[in-house]
């Protein structure tokens, strides 16, 4: 089972670039890297995935290294409105099983 | 907006009871999982229908079961509630059971067990 290990909390301000980084030392082969962000009193909510190198879409850059053991959430100048948690997930290859395994998360606050 | 929805948005239960929760996933999505998230904690995987077969189980006792029905909507369903029950339930629809599917989630049933 892969697991992930994340910053407790973060702090920025708006208009700052915060870099969010999960290890995840023992992530198979096959495993996919998603990220998710939640708001309070929501369900988490898709926001980039990669398997190796680089990913950007609309929202954010997600940076793999060649070994894949760990990975980087980039947002780019973060407003109020990113204050979230934040999970790293990694696939869970356990037969019958096709969860996804959150751990506790990033909480990111940005303050003005 | 994911397109998935859920009902009830809150509800309040006592100890022993019974609660049926409702899910209703994107149209074509054949696969749905449901997750159980206390405050403060991430989302614990509970499990996953495919093609309304159950498809994985997470680590939770035979007293929360589940249906999932052809026109995309599906129940959760929890026998003798306890007062850790009380928790955030979420449903996440996705097109297939492969791990790195995207799962879409609805904005959670808040169950309160007293």
């Amino acid at each position: 089972l892969a697991k992930t290990t994340q910053p407790i909390s973060m702090d920025s301000y708006e208009g700052q670039e915060v870099n969010i980084t999960c290890s995840h030392n023992n992530i198979a082969t096959n495993d996919y890297i998603t990220w998710y962000q939640q708001f309070p009193s929501q369900g988490p909510r898709f926001i980039i995935q990669g398997y190796k190198t680089k990913v950007t879409n609309e929202v954010a850059s997600l940076f793999i290294p060649a070994d894949r053991k760990s990975s980087t959430l980039s947002l780019p100048r973060v407003s109020l409105s990113d204050t979230a948690v934040y999970y790293c997930l990694v696939g869970d290859k356990d037969t019958g099983r096709r969860a996804l395994t959150f751990g506790s998360g990033t909480r990111l606050q940005v303050q003005p | 907006e994911t397109g998935v929805t859920q009902s009830p948005t809150h509800l309040i239960k006592t100890r022993g009871q019974q609660v049926t929760l409702r899910c209703s996933s994107q149209s074509g999505h054949n696969t749905v999982s449901w997750y159980q998230q206390a405050l403060g904690q991430g989302p614990q995987f509970i499990f996953q229908y495919y093609r309304e077969e159950e498809n994985g189980r997470g680590n939770f006792p035979p007293r929360f079961s589940g249906l999932q029905f052809p026109n995309y909507s599906s129940e959760l369903n929890v026998n003798a509630l306890e007062l850790d029950d009380s928790a955030l339930y979420l449903c996440a629809s996705s097109l297939a059971s492969r791990p790195e599917e995207t799962q879409y989630f609805g904005p959670g049933t808040r169950l309160l067990v007293l």
